[in-house]
């Protein structure tokens, strides 16, 4: 069964460093998202991502964050200047077309991020 | 705006009892779906179960069955015959169609133990 890749699994930076995770969305899929969970937390929406443009983003995806698809298959987050409160585990998912987007979205396995 | 409540923090049993985990939802939309999905202690997030709020049907999967009522605004998931690696976080989510892209939004999830 196809599925959502993250890379890496695990990734540890410095307060102030640039990061990207990494996501490769399945390959027919059209609707991108990213979602967050401080450890212990509820899972939080980040940012849907449609068409090549940011179709829906929360108070949490400030300035600070980007996405991005610079290919077919890639589908970037990146964090401008790392703050501790960063530290999370950040899930990639995309679902394919239709009237609802919703119906089933497939998570990728996560990345944990760890900013110290 | 939505909502999602899950009033459990931690629940505790012995093996082979019956655990029902409640999920309480706030929304104004007519047109929504409900998801169950289980968070192992490895983290990746395991999509259990998606309704939509035309089918009140419950269903059983297993071991596995889930209670939708309208009327209380309740979508409970109930365990029968525990077993250790039903351990867990379970997380409840609520999805309302938007306009352009869709989000989930996420119960503060129960820690269910299962013990031997």
């Amino acid at each position: 069964e196809p599925e959502v890749t993250q890379t890496p699994s695990h990734q540890v930076t410095q307060m102030g460093q640039e990061v990207i995770l990494r996501c490769v969305p399945i390959s027919n899929h059209l609707y991108f998202y990213w979602y967050r969970q401080i450890l212990g937390q509820k899972v939080e929406f980040l940012v849907s991502f449609y068409n090549n443009e940011i179709s829906e983003k929360s108070e949490i995806f400030d300035d600070q964050f980007s996405v991005e698809r610079p290919d077919g298959s890639n589908f970037t987050l990146k964090i401008r200047s790392t703050k501790l409160e960063d530290s999370a585990m950040y899930f990639c998912a995309s679902s394919d077309s239709g009237a609802d987007p919703l119906i089933f979205l497939h998570f990728g396995n996560g990345t944990r991020l760890t900013v110290t | 705006a939505q909502k999602v409540t899950q009033a459990q923090t931690e629940i505790s049993v012995v093996e082979k009892e019956d655990v029902t985990l409640d999920c309480v939802y706030e929304t104004r939309d007519t047109t929504y779906y409900l998801f169950w999905y289980k968070q192992p202690p490895s983290g990746e997030l395991v999509f259990l179960i998606r309704r939509n709020s035309f089918d009140e049907q419950n269903e059983i999967s297993g071991r596995y069955s889930w209670n939708f009522q309208k009327s209380t605004s309740s979508f409970n998931f109930t365990i029968t015959a525990s077993q250790v690696v039903d351990s867990a976080v379970y997380f409840c989510a609520l999805s309302v169609q938007e306009t352009s892209g869709s989000r989930l939004t996420f119960g503060e999830g129960t820690q269910l133990t299962v013990n031997p």
